[in-house]
């Protein structure tokens, strides 16, 4: 089983389509949750951290269920610009700066 | 201020030669982390530097190896290049080596081997 698992993509959502995507983790004991945005042939950039009780930035709203081991992305009001791979992305405790990615989701926003 | 600063951007090598990887993290990030990314992948983690000392390294065989200087740069190294070791290879620095603190990621190095 893999560390970190994601909802299999391509997405392929219209524009204003709201669209959510999920990640689960398999270790219990991590201790900070992430996602990130990777264009294509570009570096990860981290889009928002994942706080336990949710958190918004704008047209993005990250949950986390440390019970279920469970982490989602919600992006509303789909923009062209939102195309691009979603990474989640989890750290162990007491495993410094080592991160552990999924394998992404692409999005692509179609007009 | 400049970011994460990689060279090469790209590479080619053959089979069997060995390669250095260079990474320069943002002014005053202390930590550097490196990341291997094949196509249609996640990036896997290979090395973690602080303070010039290894703090973390990735289920990647001896052949990969780094180190990291007085300025905070750092260097990867791949020796006896395998075609399995092509891959986008990115560097990502922190101030410090605190979980919740977020990496910032250079624009990496393509490397292919022929």
């Amino acid at each position: 089983r893999k560390e970190v698992e994601q909802d299999p993509g391509p997405f392929n959502v219209p524009e204003g389509a709201t669209v959510a995507f999920n990640c689960t983790y398999s270790n219990s004991a991590s201790q900070s949750f992430f996602w990130y945005r990777q264009d294509c042939r570009k570096e990860p950039k981290l889009l928002m951290s994942v706080y336990s009780s949710g958190n918004e930035d704008g047209r993005f709203t990250a949950q986390l269920n440390r019970a279920s081991q469970y982490i989602s992305l919600l992006i509303r009001d789909s923009k062209l610009s939102d195309s691009a791979t979603y990474l989640c992305v989890v750290n162990l405790a007491g495993s410094a700066r080592q991160l552990t990615f999924g394998s992404g989701t692409q999005l692509t926003v179609l007009p | 201020d400049a970011g994460v600063t990689q060279s090469p951007t790209h590479l080619i090598k053959t089979r069997g030669q060995h390669v250095t990887l260079r990474c320069s993290p943002i002014s005053g990030h202390k930590s550097v982390s490196w990341y291997q990314q094949v196509l249609g992948q996640g990036p896997q983690f290979i090395f973690q530097y602080y303070e010039k000392e290894e703090r973390g390294r990735g289920n990647f065989p001896d052949r990969f190896s780094a180190r990291q200087f007085p300025n905070y740069s750092s260097e990867l190294n791949v020796n006896a290049l395998l075609l399995g070791d092509s891959a986008l290879y990115l560097c990502a620095s922190s101030l410090g080596t605190g979980g919740g603190q977020p990496q910032h990621f250079g624009d990496g190095t393509r490397l292919s081997i022929l």
